[in-house]
């Protein structure tokens, strides 16, 4: 069954702009992973936060874990349109390297 | 160029037809697994191997199989295709370090497949 669940389902901003989603999960965790995906291709790794960590930062990307509340944050700072993707969280919730993905959020970028 | 390399990109299968999605990666990675994409279901296990000789089942494993021979190779056999086999099939891998994960896992482009 799905773990981490994505919020929202989709997002539409201005180029420029900061996207903001969240990811919300069920049971505890190793790490959690964000994910892009283009249309038509594959995923593309993004960042890897360890369930000990709070905040971690890569490029134009901000994620932040609250392992209180079961939930994560994906922060991209001054969109671009190559930004237009959609983005997925994966929780890996034991030690057999199993990963649970979300539905994920679309994000489109207007120029 | 180093990576995950899934054959074919897409495939056209008939009711009760059998094939086998290839998949093979030249990283040296342990874990491979391989998900479907079902639009609104993001990603679901159907099946994944922690090394050669190793195999497990996912979420969703009715009506496929795998094998893990070798490091580089995780082939998925669909037996007997059904419409709802119907879906987008990724390929990842991955090397876990002490049992954990560095890095993400590294995916294929993916096979489209459709039953009719």
């Amino acid at each position: 069954s799905q773990q981490g669940e994505e919020d929202p389902q989709a997002l539409s901003i201005q180029e420029g702009e900061n996207a903001t989603m969240n990811c919300s999960y069920k049971t505890s965790i190793n790490n959690l992973q964000w994910y892009r995906q283009n249309s038509g291709r594959g995923l593309v790794h993004l960042i890897l936060i360890r369930s000990n960590e709070r905040e971690k930062h890569s490029g134009r990307l901000r994620v932040t874990l609250d392992t209180s509340k079961k939930s994560s944050s994906l922060l991209i700072t001054a969109s671009r349109a190559a930004d237009t993707a959609s983005y997925f969280c994966a929780t890996d919730h034991r030690r057999d390297y199993k990963l649970s993905f979300g539905a994920g959020t679309t994000v489109t970028v207007r120029a | 160029n180093a990576g995950v390399t899934q054959t074919p990109k897409f495939q056209v299968l008939k009711t009760g037809q059998s094939m086998t999605l290839q998949c093979a990666q030249d990283m040296n990675h342990e874990y491979m697994s391989w998900y479907r994409q079902d639009p609104g279901m993001g990603l679901r296990l159907i099946h994944y191997s922690v090394g050669a000789g190793i195999t497990d089942q996912g979420e969703v494993p009715n009506g496929y199989n795998v094998s893990r021979s070798t490091t580089e190779d995780f082939p998925l056999r669909l037996l007997s295709a059904a419409p709802s086999q119907t879906s987008v099939y990724f390929c990842a891998s991955g090397a876990p370090t002490r049992g954990l994960f560095s890095y993400g896992y590294t995916f294929g482009s993916g096979t489209r497949l459709t039953v009719v």
